[in-house]
């Protein structure tokens, strides 16, 4: 399997909306609802932030959003602030048992 | 609160074997129902699922490592292990450890602060 494809670098300024894409294919986004993002920080570890598409764990702010249409899965960064500058990965299962990660976009705000 | 921390050799040769350990804090690997999963990420590039395995031992592993990975865990200690065999340059390469939700990598929070392996002579 195949990393998904994301643009590689994207940017807002403060108080924009910003959309992350993720696209795969009918074998991992598009067959399944078992998408997940993750935001990592320069020199930390990945930070789970959204869940089966679109479920944020407990603490995440609702600016972010996920969702899903056909087979590319959207991050959508809502009021963006200055502490979302980061790098942001998704994640599909991949069938088989088998998980599958985004190539990565690196967020700016400008 | 959960928390994980890997520990393990900084450098490894060229065709040796990687051992790495996630010693997990705050909560009972056999009491858990959790899965356990290493995930890597080569320095400046993205992330890559390694694999996952289940308090009984039970593993799931990424087709393209599979041939080369063992994890394994051992609820006395409360830890899990990672061996990858046939070491590269490729391999080198920032190693994460992670409480996951599925067999399959896509949901794992919290993870640890990752150790840094690279592979020289």
């Amino acid at each position: 399997q195949s990393a998904l494809t994301q643009p590689p670098s994207a940017s807002g300024s403060p108080g924009q909306s910003l959309t992350i894409s993720c696209a795969g294919t009918r074998g991992d986004v598009g067959g399944y609802d078992y998408v997940s993002w993750y935001q990592q920080h320069p020199g930390k570890a990945p930070k789970l932030i959204i869940y089966e598409v679109t479920k944020r764990p407990s603490g995440v702010p609702n600016r972010f959003s996920g969702s899903k249409s056909g087979d590319t899965a959207s991050l959508t960064v809502s009021g963006l602030q200055f502490e979302d500058e980061a790098d942001y990965y998704c994640s599909s299962y991949a069938g088989s048992d088998v998980g599958v990660f985004g190539s990565g976009t690196k967020v700016t705000v400008l | 609160q959960v928390q994980l921390q890997e520990s393990g050799p900084g450098l490894v040769k060229p065709s040796e074997t990687l051992s790495l350990t996630c010693d997990v804090s705050g909560e009972s690997i056999r009491a858990s129902t959790f899965y356990w999963g290493w995930i890597r990420q080569p320095p400046g590039k993205g992330l890559e699922w390694i694999g996952n395995i289940y308090f009984s031992g039970y593993t799931y592993y990424n087709p393209s490592l599979k041939t080369r990975v063992t994890v394994s865990v051992d609820t006395s200690n409360n830890q899990f292990s990672l061996k990858m065999t046939s070491m590269t340059a490729a391999d080198t390469a920032l190693y994460y450890c992670a409480r996951c939700r599925d067999r399959w990598g896509n949901w794992c929070d919290p993870w640890g602060q990752g150790t840094l392996v690279t592979v020289s002579s």
